[in-house]
Order: structure tokens, then sequence, then C-alpha cells
């Protein structure tokens, strides 16, 4: 068990270029979050998964903003024509069922400029 | 709607003293409690979490925290600091079915 993982950690970008990051749950791990953290600020909830089923999306994401979870494995947060208000780092997590421990992966810091 | 207020943006204490760390949360259901720490660019690791049964819970690195459902709290602490805890603390709760909702944080810094 490797933990959740998260890929590129770090990512600079122009502004509105596409930026992709990836997790990986832990395995066997059903539920998949994705958080946004600001410096200063708490994890933002951003929208979660049960399996491949989009559960819930905040209202913080907007359409530029889109997570898919095919097979219910991984995870891709994709972020179109970034805005410099994007830099930020983004969460994932996963559990195992509901009210379960959740476990964070290392986040992907992103950049826009 | 539910919330997690920290009130404590910044706590500072000398190394050996005790620290609490305060956590107030509004939730419409029964809430299940977290803490998390998370140290300078690093995702958040889990220090302990309240689901039911007792109401005060041992968490990891010699931390507890005490649930008191008439405060609506759920007070993080420790009896005496070390210089590595210097970092972010998170208050957290959800309920089944529901996402984690997290408060903004409380920074501690310890004088050495």
């Amino acid at each position: 068990d490797t933990g959740v993982s998260q890929d590129p950690r770090h990512k600079i970008t122009k502004r509105g270029q596409n930026v992709t990051f990836r997790c990986d749950p832990i395995s066997e791990h059903n539920r998949l979050y994705w958080y946004r953290q600001t410096l200063g600020q708490g994890p933002e909830f951003l929208t979660y998964f049960q399996n491949e089923a989009q559960l819930e999306k905040s209202r913080l994401l907007s359409d530029r903003f889109s997570a898919e979870r095919p097979k219910g494995s991984f995870s891709t947060l994709e972020i179109q024509r970034t805005e410099q208000g994007d830099s930020a780092m983004y969460l994932c997590a996963s559990s195992l069922g509901v009210v379960n421990t959740i476990y964070f992966g290392e986040g992907s810091w992103l950049t826009v400029v | 709607a539910q919330s997690v207020t920290q009130p404590d943006i910044h706590i500072t204490v000398s190394e050996g003293a005790s620290l609490e760390l305060r956590c107030n949360y509004s939730y419409g259901a029964t809430p299940y409690l977290f803490w998390y720490v998370q140290s300078p660019g690093q995702g958040l690791q889990l220090l302990l979490k309240y689901f039911s049964g007792d109401t005060l819970v041992q968490g990891i690195k010699g931390f507890e925290a005490e649930f008191k459902r008439s405060q609506s709290s759920f007070n993080l602490r420790k009896p005496s600091v070390h210089w590595s805890d210097a970092a972010e603390y998170f208050c957290a709760v959800t309920n089944r079915d529901d996402k984690i909702i997290f408060g903004k944080g409380t920074r501690l810094h310890i004088l050495p």
C-alpha cells in the first residue's frame, strides 16, 4: 500500500493554458475526493466520487473545471483556460466506504503566471 | 449550513508547555470529527478522529481531543509540546454520506 499519489507535484503554466492533475488512490478505496487549498486557508471541497460516480460538485467548481474517475480507479482533474486565481494546491484523498479515515496525497501545486 | 470554526489563527507556546487548540462545529446531523496536521508544503496527516463512544479520543504523537456535544466543540490538546509539533492544524467534520468540511486552520509556533 503506497498511499495516495498525485502527479505532477508542481506545475507552472501560463494563463489560458489547460492543465490536468492525476490522482491514484489507495487501492480498493472506493471514495475519492478533490480539495483545493490556498495559502493560509483550510482545504476547500471541490468534488468527490464513489467508484466512478461523481456524487457532488462544489459551487466553487466553475465550468472550467472537470473531474473524472473512469473505471473507479485513478482520477483526473482538468482545469481549462487557467486563470491566476486558480493558483493553489490541489489535494486528492481517498477512503474505504463512508465515515472512514480519509487519506490525503501530498498535493499538486499549481502556479498560473 | 455545516461549518467548522477554529477561532485562533496563530498560537505560540513554549516547548514543554501544554497546548489546547479550539474547534467549534455547526452540523445538522450527528457529526464525525477529525483533527489533521499539515507541515509546510505537505499533505494532511490524520491525528485522531471521533465517530462515537468515549468522548475523549487519543491520537498519534501524544495528542488527544474531547467531543462536547453541548458546546459543539472538539478541542485538541497535548500536555507537553515538542518543537516538531510546529505545523498547521485543521479540524474537520462530516457525517454519513457527506464530504469532509475543514476549518481554516490554526498555525502552531513553538518557542525554544
